[in-house]
């Protein structure tokens, strides 16, 4: 059976970074992208970029450019997000989700979301 | 591109035809538009890509419709598991955006 674990919720204060885990099983990890979408509570999704775990390529959207790195550990099929210099409106659910490149048959498997919370 | 849902709530009752709408600010390249489901508290499921085809394991009462700037999904009979939040999405391009949802409640 397809799953992504994401790691726990994180409280942490403007300025700091944040570091989510996702972590994939029963099926190959480096046939699909991760991407990642984050979901401020109530309110709708906002996509944040994607990494080819093949070959590590990346590519964020034009917001967080320069504030977020995605990368992963192929050894323990795990995809990571992390962003940097938080502030309050960084306060969101965020989610990993596979994308079949080759199928381009959308987000077919998402994490249980992992809520982070900025506040000082 | 800009995705606009509406109506932003419909209220019906179990039985019933639901529509949904979905309107983009640019042509959605190769109808590259998925509909996803989410019910409080969990994370979206896949529902329909490609504009009309539907995940698996996904009912035939969903039915997703459209090209270009204007798309549907249809649920043909609601049953009462279908009332939650719907989000269409373009993607496939690296410049991926979701509409901001419907809100399918009951009458």
């Amino acid at each position: 059976q397809v799953h992504l674990v994401q790691s726990g919720a994180e409280v942490t204060k403007p300025g700091a970074s944040v570091k989510v885990s996702c972590m994939a099983s029963g099926y190959t990890f480096i046939n699909y992208d991760i991407e990642w979408v984050r979901q401020v509570p109530g309110q709708g999704f906002e996509w944040m970029g994607y990494m080819n775990p093949d070959n590590g390529k990346t590519g964020y959207a034009q917001k967080f450019q320069g504030r977020v790195t995605m990368t992963r550990d192929t050894s323990i099929n795990t995809a990571y997000m992390e962003l940097y210099s938080l502030r309050s409106e960084d306060t969101a659910v965020y989610y990993c989700a596979r994308y079949d490149t080759r199928q381009r048959n959308g987000f077919d498997m998402w994490g249980q979301g992992t809520m982070v919370t900025v506040s000082s | 591109s800009v995705l606009t849902q509406s109506p932003g709530t419909l209220s019906l009752s179990p039985g019933e035809r639901a529509t949904l709408s979905c309107r983009a600010s640019q042509s959605v390249r190769t109808n590259y538009l998925a509909w996803y489901q989410q019910k409080p508290g969990q994370a979206p499921r896949l529902l329909i890509s490609g504009a009309s085809t539907r995940a698996t394991g996904i009912p035939d009462r969903f039915s997703g419709g459209g090209s270009g700037t204007d798309f549907t999904l249809t649920i043909s009979r609601l049953e009462p598991e279908d009332f939650a939040v719907y989000y269409c999405h373009q993607y496939g391009f690296g410049r991926d955006t979701f509409g901001q949802g419907t809100r399918l409640e009951i009458k």
